[in-house]
């Protein structure tokens, strides 16, 4: 059964400061893998979307990387701001299932 | 862009209560979810549909059932509302079942039940 793990839980960082979220999961027969950005209150907003095939992708000061073998994936921001502010959740489809699986998420306070 | 719209943001209904939750995709996709999520348990998947009026259980269906007699609406019903759902209920479509353009979430109705 496939579990996925986001730690730490919380993070406060100043602003400026480039910083890595980490994502793990157990099962490594992945077809692919999503990141979600998450304001109080509200709905989920797809960040990026990484394929089974691929090792990064990018959007902005935003690159998430995938390490099937070892079961990870990072989402690495760059120069953070205030406005990221915000609970960054990572989920994992599995090949053969129609259904992601969700980590708990990461809330980020990026202080000014 | 995909848009996602679920009817309510917030709704506050009594124990016992039908309840239900609208939600509207405007993409033609063939795929909606819903999902509930809670403090320390994250997301849950509650039903799926992968077609007009199919429909197929996800890990907590206990206690709700779903409805999609058009393609872009999909709505989750709770029988008797108890406490224990209360909870953030968040709606999803995709066009593909194998995730290959990810999902897209509406904003989420926060439900209390009293």
């Amino acid at each position: 059964k496939q579990e996925v793990t986001q730690i730490p839980a919380a993070l406060s960082v100043p602003e400026g400061e480039n910083l890595v979220l980490n994502c793990s999961f157990t099962d490594s027969a992945i077809y692919n893998l999503q990141w979600f950005r998450q304001d109080p209150g509200k709905g989920l907003t797809s960040l990026l979307l990484i394929q089974s095939s691929q090792r990064e992708q990018t959007s902005g000061r935003l690159n998430a990387s995938l390490d099937k073998s070892s079961g990870r994936s990072t989402l690495y921001i760059a120069a953070s701001q205030p406005g990221d502010s915000a609970t960054y959740l990572c989920a994992v489809l599995t090949s053969g299932t129609y259904k992601y699986i969700f980590g708990t998420g990461t809330r980020l306070k990026v202080l000014a | 862009d995909v848009k996602v719209t679920q009817s309510s943001r917030y709704l506050v209904k009594r124990t016992g209560e039908k309840v239900f939750l609208e939600c509207v995709q405007d993409m033609d996709h063939e795929n909606m979810f819903w999902y509930r999520q809670d403090p320390g348990l994250g997301l849950r998947l509650i039903y799926f549909s992968y077609d007009v009026k199919m429909k197929e259980k996800g890990d907590i269906p206990e206690g709700y059932s779903v409805s999609r007699e058009k393609k872009e609406r999909f709505s989750l019903i709770l029988e008797s509302a108890s406490t224990n759902q209360t909870s953030m209920y968040l709606c999803a479509s995709s066009p593909s079942m194998t995730g290959d353009y990810g999902y897209t979430f509406g904003s989420g109705t926060r439900l209390t039940v009293v």
